[in-house]
């Protein structure tokens, strides 16, 4: 059964700093998307990640996948208080993106 | 960009009653439709995926009987919550995809509350 964990499960932003989330999953998968939840609101789609070494960047976010280590990372750079919401991560299982495992999710507030 | 909506946005019903939720792509068809439930501070869990004309593919734990989908057409599908109870209070979000590398668009939800 492939395993999806974010770590931090919750991160307190100071404005103006860099974070990072970190998505491991357990099986192999070289397709990773990134989204984004505004509290009662669906899901956003940020990035998508098809390959090992893909980095997409959009603003103050960046996302990064390594197959190898089954990690990818989300890196926020000089956190804005728009940036406040709950990221998900989500793999897919057999890289069609017909089977999304998504991970348990970071929720992200920034402080002012 | 690929548009895909629900409706209603919210629902509340007595226990017992069954609800429809239909969601629905705007500009293109959708050849796999998914559903998924979200309880609060929580993850999205897929409940089933429904291909157009065939019939839904339920993920396990999760009762056929009761939460019933219906993929009619390209661009439309339904979940249909039978007898619902207070359990079944949950944000239900749908998706679709057409097998291209983009993933899945995703809908804004309906937010169900069994009284």
């Amino acid at each position: 059964e492939l395993k999806v964990e974010q770590n931090p499960l919750f991160l307190s932003m100071q404005e103006e700093k860099n974070y990072t989330i970190y998505c491991n999953y357990s099986t192999t998968s070289d397709r990773l998307y990134w989204y984004r939840q505004d509290p009662g609101k669906s899901l956003e789609s940020l990035f998508v990640l098809l390959s090992n070494g893909a980095v997409k960047q959009e603003g103050r976010l960046m996302a990064s996948l390594d197959t190898k280590a089954r990690l990818s990372t989300l890196h926020i750079t000089a956190a804005v208080h728009d940036l406040s919401a709950t990221y998900f991560c989500a793999v897919d299982m057999d890289g069609t993106a017909s089977k999304l495992t998504f991970g348990t999710g970071t929720r992200l507030q920034v402080t002012l | 960009g690929a548009v895909v909506s629900q409706h209603p946005s919210r629902v509340i019903c007595k226990s017992g009653t069954s609800v429809k939720i239909e969601c629905r792509s705007l500009d293109f068809q959708a050849t796999t439709m998914f559903w998924y439930r979200q309880f609060p501070k929580q993850s999205l869990m897929l409940m089933a995926t429904s291909n157009e004309g065939s019939k839904a593919t339920y993920e396990q734990g999760v009762e056929k009987d009761k939460f019933l989908i219906n993929h009619a057409s390209l661009t439309l599908s339904t979940l249909t919550v039978t007898s619902a109870h207070p359990e079944d209070s949950s944000f239900y979000i749908c998706s679709a995809g057409f097998g291209g590398l983009g993933g899945q668009y995703f809908g804004p939800g309906t937010r169900l509350l069994v009284l």
